[in-house]
């Protein structure tokens, strides 16, 4: 199976923990996408890497969380001090993204379900 | 600020008959639309997308249709199979915004056998 991958599928923490996600993208995909998805609604945008290059963060992207794709290829996202209103579900996305070039499809990993106590 | 809607959280439709799950927009500045497909314990799943200089992209069963002038789109299913039944989502995203989509909140479909 060469989809996307994330690890773990479930995480339950307790408040003011740290937790870390991975995320496998396709290999020849260049761009990496976190989305996170809380009940009843659709994925919401963190942020995406083109290769290792972090270009666009949203705001929901608080100074807690963190993320970072060493060298292109896995990625993780950290969360510090971990809140209830964490607990979502994050996804993980990627893209073939040729440099300079237009959007294009995004496949999703099956996602970490992240429960905060 | 809800740039995407899915006004139907749920839609039930008999095995063989045409589902239709519609979604409108409110950012003229989207040019490129998608829909999604998600099983419960899954992530999204691709179906069919479509950019806005086409009123219309057909995949086998698939369908999707887009309106700009009254910024909507909808997705049909025909003929639609049990195994349709998921909760679909449109996503869109605007030229110059990075690879940022947006997605509707989802409408539920169940496909009766």
């Amino acid at each position: 199976d060469t989809g996307v991958s994330q690890d773990p599928r479930h995480k339950i923490t307790k408040r003011g923990q740290n937790v870390t996600f991975r995320c496998d993208p396709i290999s020849e995909h260049n761009r990496l996408y976190w989305y996170r998805q809380t009940l009843g609604q659709g994925p919401e945008f963190l942020t995406y890497f083109q290769n290792e290059a972090q270009l666009e963060k949203s705001r929901l992207l608080s100074d807690r969380f963190s993320a970072e794709r060493p060298k292109g290829s896995f990625s993780t996202l950290e969360i510090q001090r971990t809140e209830q209103g964490d607990s979502a579900m994050y996804l993980c996305a990627s893209s073939l993204g040729l440099a300079g070039g237009p959007r294009d499809t995004q496949y999703f990993g099956p996602g970490t379900r992240l429960t905060v106590l | 600020d809800q740039q995407v809607k899915q006004n139907s959280p749920s839609l039930s439709v008999q095995e063989g008959r045409i589902s239709i799950l519609n979604c409108d927009y409110t950012n003229s500045m989207f040019d490129y639309f998608l829909w999604y497909k998600k099983y419960p314990a899954e992530g999204p799943t691709f179906l069919i997308s479509i950019s806005s200089i086409k009123d219309k992209n057909e995949d086998g069963r698939f369908t999707v249709f887009l309106n700009k002038s009254a910024k909507h789109l909808s997705l049909h299913i025909v003929p639609s199979q049990p195994g349709d039944s998921a909760v679909y989502f449109c996503a869109a995203s605007a030229l110059g915004t990075g690879n940022q989509f947006y997605f509707g909140t989802g409408t539920s479909l169940t496909v009766i056998p």
